[in-house]
């Protein structure tokens, strides 16, 4: 079945430390996304990319950079881990050519930062 | 601004009884989408239902159901025959269509527990 897959599933990092978040699909979409959630405040757009060469800004950005490396793969980068960057972390990809615009998720990525 | 607004942070449901969580949002654009996204103890987003904005009849996915209110911008989730797999976190989201290039918005969610 065509899916979206983050690795690590869970991981324990200490403040400081450079940490890496992996998604990759095989859904053949054009639009990755990822988004951070923490108790109470939803779901918050981090960055967003529409092909390979687009990359956005989402709300939260500051502290996090991201490389779209290819159209099935998208990364997310910690360059310096903090505490308050403890949360659950979701990638999610959209088909451009569709109309309803519908995001598929990932399964999650359980950071914890030490 | 777009924003979507989710008042009920938790709520609770007898087995087999009914529940409709609320939804209200804001957009200045004519033509969007809406969705429900279930998240359940396995913290897999999953969607429930969706609607077209510009289409009057409600969505119905068997027991799940919506009420859309265009003039009123709001946009609840009815739940019938609730069943104890039901017990999860509901996102309301708002998306614009694919070919203007903008966001995703989420509400803060509704967590449902369904009492045996």
């Amino acid at each position: 079945d065509a899916d979206v897959t983050q690795t690590p599933r869970n991981r324990i990092t200490k403040t400081g430390k450079r940490i890496m978040l992996e998604c990759s699909q095989t859904k053949g979409h054009d639009r990755m996304y990822w988004y951070r959630q923490d108790p109470g405040l939803g779901l918050q757009l981090i960055y967003y990319s529409f092909d390979v060469k687009d990359i956005n800004k989402g709300e939260i950005s500051d502290g996090y950079s991201v490389s779209r490396q290819a159209q099935a793969k998208f990364s997310l980068s910690l360059e310096s881990a903090i505490p308050n960057q403890t949360a659950l972390y979701f990638c999610a990809t959209s088909d451009s050519r569709t109309r309803y615009n519908e995001q598929f998720f990932g399964p999650g990525t359980r950071l914890t930062v030490l | 601004a777009q924003t979507v607004t989710q008042s009920q942070p938790e709520m609770s449901v007898q087995e087999a009884e009914t529940v409709t969580l609320s939804c209200t949002y804001d957009t200045s654009e004519s033509n969007y989408y809406l969705f429900w996204y279930k998240q359940p103890p396995s913290r897999q987003m999953i969607l429930v239902i969706r609607q077209e904005a510009y289409k009057q009849q409600n969505a119905t996915e068997n027991r799940f159901s919506v009420n859309f209110q265009k003039a009123a911008k709001s946009f609840s989730l009815k739940i019938s025959d609730s069943q104890l797999g039901d017990t999860a976190m509901y996102f309301c989201a708002l998306a614009p269509p694919s070919n203007t290039g903008n966001q995703f918005y989420f509400g803060t969610g509704t967590s449902l527990t369904v009492i045996p």
